[in-house]
């Protein structure tokens, strides 16, 4: 079965902290997307992973990929109430059909 | 440059009615995806065109269809339509199939179904 879980669900944190969001996948894949999405809003892209150790930077955002412990990372450094939000991972399964699978998405809230 | 647009933006049908979403890609992007999005299941992927053919699939019952013009323009559309049908579809674009690239959404098409 095809399964993405992101953890935690819901994050609150204060300003100026780091933090961390998971997203592990069930099967083998090698791509792996990172969205934002603001309450009422469509998914802003923030990363497009495409291979094993990939890892890129926007801001205060890095996203790194592990295919072989089949997880990646979201970290955000010194949290700004701007990145309040909830984030998802996106993993493509490829099984001669491939298939975009989300996860449950982390609602993150930054307290002044 | 121009987004992705998605019309109409909200809709309401009664059951077992059916519904056409329609989205236009970016200039120049060949593929169209579409996914929905409701607070139960989350964001589930329906299918991917490119070229006017159908690349990918998500698991989704037959009532769901969709096609892509010659222009990229991409329609879904929903027949018989069921209350669970209820949800935000999305469509995203891109210049390549296979999800190699970077997806761009769309504002999303809100239905209700009553």
């Amino acid at each position: 079965e095809l399964k993405v879980e992101q953890n935690p669900l819901f994050l609150s944190m204060q300003e100026g902290k780091n933090y961390t969001i998971y997203c592990n996948y069930s099967t083998t894949s090698d791509r792996l997307y990172w969205y934002r999405q603001d309450p009422g809003k469509s998914l802003e892209s923030l990363f497009v992973l495409l291979s094993n150790g990939a890892v890129k930077q926007e801001g205060r955002l890095m996203a790194s990929l592990d295919t072989k412990a089949r997880l990646s990372t979201l970290h955000i450094t010194a949290a700004v109430h701007d990145l309040s939000a909830t984030y998802f991972c996106a993993v493509i399964f490829n099984f001669g059909n491939e298939k975009l699978t989300f996860g449950t998405g982390t609602r993150l809230t930054i307290i002044p | 440059k121009a987004g992705v647009t998605q019309t109409p933006r909200y809709l309401i049908k009664t059951r077992g009615q059916q519904v056409t979403l329609s989205c236009s890609p970016i200039s120049g992007h060949r593929s169209v995806s579409w996914y929905q999005q409701t607070p139960g299941q989350g964001l589930q992927f329906l299918f991917e065109y490119f070229s006017e053919t159908q690349r990918n699939k998500g698991n989704f019952p037959g009532r769901f269809s969709g096609r892509q013009f010659s222009n990229s323009r991409s329609e879904m559309n929903v027949s018989t339509l069921e209350l669970g049908d209820s949800a935000l579809y999305l469509c995203a674009s891109s210049p390549q199939t296979g999800f190699t690239g970077e997806l761009f959404f769309g504002e999303g098409s809100r239905l209700t179904v009553l």
